[in-house]
């Protein structure tokens, strides 16, 4: 059974400072890995989908990479704002969506 | 930018009652899912619609549940005799095409408390 694993849970840092994400599943039999955005009382918004035959995506300050075989993606952010905070949700997709717990950011001013 | 939106946000339930929950999904899309989050815990996969059918469902998914598209517009998720541990958040969400090349959006969410 697929299990998606996200490390740290909580991660604190300064305004400007670049950080890591990082998420790891038990199968590699997926289809895609989707990196997700989750503010307080709100639903998921998506940030970057990568298919199992990609390495990579960018969108603006957000890098996400993808390894498949070794069952880990990282998702990159430059330059943090205060704005960045929120909970980061990982996502496998099999024959359906299958989440980590989240990592919750708290990017300081 | 079109979004998926759910009524209510908050539904207070008696133990035993039936629920609806509502969606409107984004207009141009064919895929429609739902999706719980126990406080604390992952968000969890229940169901998946698509050409007026359920196309996958979950373990969580039993006979309690059921799905509808009404009408061109709304998908709904009703919950038949509802019980303490199904007090989440729901959300609904919605893609153009199959997931395997577009992602799912997401509305905000129906917090359901079961009393």
């Amino acid at each position: 059974k697929q299990e998606v694993t996200q490390i740290p849970a909580a991660l604190s840092v300064p305004e400007g400072e670049n950080l890591v994400l990082n998420c790891s599943f038990t199968d590699s039999a997926i289809y895609n890995l989707q990196w997700f955005r989750q503010d307080p009382g709100k639903g998921l918004t998506s940030l970057l989908l990568i298919q199992s035959s990609q390495r990579e995506q960018t969108s603006g300050r957000l890098n996400a990479s993808l390894d498949k075989s070794s069952g880990r993606s990282t998702l990159y952010i430059a330059a943090s704002q205060p704005g960045d905070s929120a909970t980061y949700l990982c996502a496998v997709l099999e024959t359906a969506l299958i989440f980590g717990k989240g990592t919750t950011l708290s990017v300081s001013s | 930018e079109p979004e998926v939106t759910q009524t209510p946000s908050h539904q207070v339930t008696q133990m035993g009652q039936e629920v609806i929950l509502r969606c409107v999904p984004i207009s141009n899309h064919l895929y429609f899912y739902w999706y719980r989050q126990i406080l604390g815990q992952k968000v969890e996969f229940l169901v998946s619609f698509y050409n007026n059918e359920i196309s996958e469902k979950s373990e969580i998914f039993d006979d309690q549940f059921s799905v509808e598209r009404p009408d061109g517009s709304n998908f709904t998720l009703k919950i038949r005799s509802t019980k303490l541990e199904d007090s989440a958040m729901y959300f609904c969400a919605s893609s153009r095409e199959d997931s395997l090349n577009q992602p799912q959006h997401f509305g905000d969410g129906t917090r359901l408390s079961i009393l």
